[in-house]
């Protein structure tokens, strides 16, 4: 069974800092991962995602992620957090094959602070 | 292009009644996925439909059920309402069911159970 671990309930960093939300992944063969973010009352955006090929992965709204898969880990990055980048990030990984049914981490509060 | 649209967007309920939820996805895919989002189980999986095809189902009881139809729109319905039903529904499509594209979510259907 395929599964997402983001070990961090809420992250807080100041506005301009680098950020990093963590996730790690087990899943049987190869991986495709993927970011989302979800604001109050909405559904869930699409930010990035790794299928195959470089390790680190450019995505929307300045995010960037880095596959390693000796440590099963895709933590999603930015240079420079924005206090508009605050909202819930969501970690999820689908299996070869599995069609679009993704396996969901538990979600990470991000809160950006002047 | 219109996003995914979901119908209602909030309903209240009482226990053993039954409620049915629409979506309509982004014109041209195909794929259409429903998922239930929690505090406490967060989001999960709840089924996948793919040209009026399941192609995919989740670990839910069969009260849960869904379809789609010739224009991939999607229903799906709760019968017998439990209090644990309360939920976000969320349903999101995708021009297929194979490929490797993010899926695009609707703003959800908040059900609460009475």
């Amino acid at each position: 069974a395929q599964s997402v671990a983001q070990p961090e309930d809420q992250v807080n960093v100041a506005e301009g800092n680098p950020l990093t939300v963590k996730c790690t992944y087990s899943v049987s063969g190869n991986p495709y991962l993927f970011w989302y973010v979800q604001y109050p009352n909405r559904g869930l955006q699409f930010l990035l995602k790794y299928i195959t090929g470089d390790n680190l992965v450019k995505g929307s709204y300045g995010f960037e992620a880095e596959f390693n898969k000796s440590q099963t880990s895709f933590h999603l990055k930015k240079p420079s957090a924005l206090v508009s980048d605050s909202a819930l990030y969501f970690c999820a990984v689908r299996s070869v094959g599995g069609g679009n049914k993704l396996t969901f981490g538990t979600g990470t509060q991000l809160k950006v602070e002047l | 292009k219109a996003g995914v649209t979901q119908t209602p967007r909030y309903l209240i309920k009482t226990r053993g009644q039954q409620v049915t939820l629409s979506c309509s996805p982004i014109s041209g895919h195909r794929s259409v996925s429903w998922y239930q989002q929690t505090p406490g189980q967060g989001l999960q999986f709840l089924f996948e439909y793919f040209s009026e095809t399941q192609r995919n189902k989740g670990n839910f009881p069969g009260r849960f059920s869904g379809r789609q139809f010739s224009n991939s729109r999607s229903e799906m319905n709760v019968s017998t309402l439990e209090l644990g039903d309360s939920a976000l529904y969320l349903c999101a499509s995708s021009v297929d069911s194979s490929n490797t594209g993010e899926l695009f979510f609707g703003e959800g259907s908040r059900l609460t159970v009475l």
